[in-house]
């Protein structure tokens, strides 16, 4: 079992473009999580989903960002148009019932 | 969890001497509670967790005492090893599974030789 797989590890984008961050949950986890951390900073949750369907997104930003995991492949992340405080360590955790499986991030530079 | 801040607090103790850290919760409905360690540009590992019917966990060198009375946890490290360096974050959950995690401010924990 490779556990949470995100990729890429590291993503530079320059302001107004889009960035896309992926992950593949555990084997037979169903839940998917994307929580930022800011530097310095615990982390903040952001959008639960299952196969095609978003459970809460109540951590989202309004304007930008969308997440998705459809019935086949990763889960993604988008966040278009970035910008520098979109800057930050992006993870995504899977889960079984109270099994939170992190993955090692994704850190975005908008410079 | 605590309110984020800027800075996190630090914990510095020496190697081999038992380390206690501290988080107070703001929900008094979440009914589980995880300690996770979490080293540099690394993501959240799991150390240990608690349910909200008990107040005393051990694992292996690791203790977590919850006093819901007033919404505090703990985690308790004994004989610390370098390894042990880290950003510790405690995280509480309101059950079912369905919600997120919410994260405490974290602290680090510093060994000294």
């Amino acid at each position: 079992n490779a556990g949470v797989m995100q990729n890429p590890r590291h993503l530079v984008r320059r302001r107004g473009q889009e960035a896309r961050l992926r992950c593949s949950p555990m084997k037979g986890h169903s839940h998917v999580y994307w929580y930022r951390q800011l530097p310095e900073e615990g982390l903040k949750f952001m959008v639960y989903l299952q196969k095609e369907n978003i459970i809460d997104e109540s951590g989202m930003p309004k304007e930008r960002f969308s997440a998705e995991f459809p019935k086949e492949g990763p889960s993604i992340l988008r966040i278009q148009q970035v910008v520098r405080g979109d800057s930050a360590a992006y993870f995504c955790a899977s889960s079984t019932y109270e099994s939170y499986t992190f993955g090692s991030g994704t850190r975005l530079t908008v410079v | 969890g605590e309110s984020v801040g800027l800075h996190l607090p630090t914990l510095s103790v020496q190697e081999g001497d038992n380390s206690i850290i501290n988080c107070a919760y703001s929900n008094s409905a979440s009914d589980y509670f995880i300690w996770y360690k979490q080293e540099s540009g690394k993501g959240p590992q799991f150390i240990i967790d608690i349910r909200s019917n008990m107040d005393k966990r051990q694992g292996q060198r690791v203790t977590v005492l919850l006093n819901k009375t007033v919404k505090h946890l703990s985690l308790q490290i004994a004989a610390t090893q370098p390894g042990d360096s880290a950003v510790y974050f405690c995280a509480e959950n309101l059950g079912g599974g369905a919600d997120g995690l919410t994260f405490g401010k974290g602290t680090h924990l510093i060994i000294q030789p």
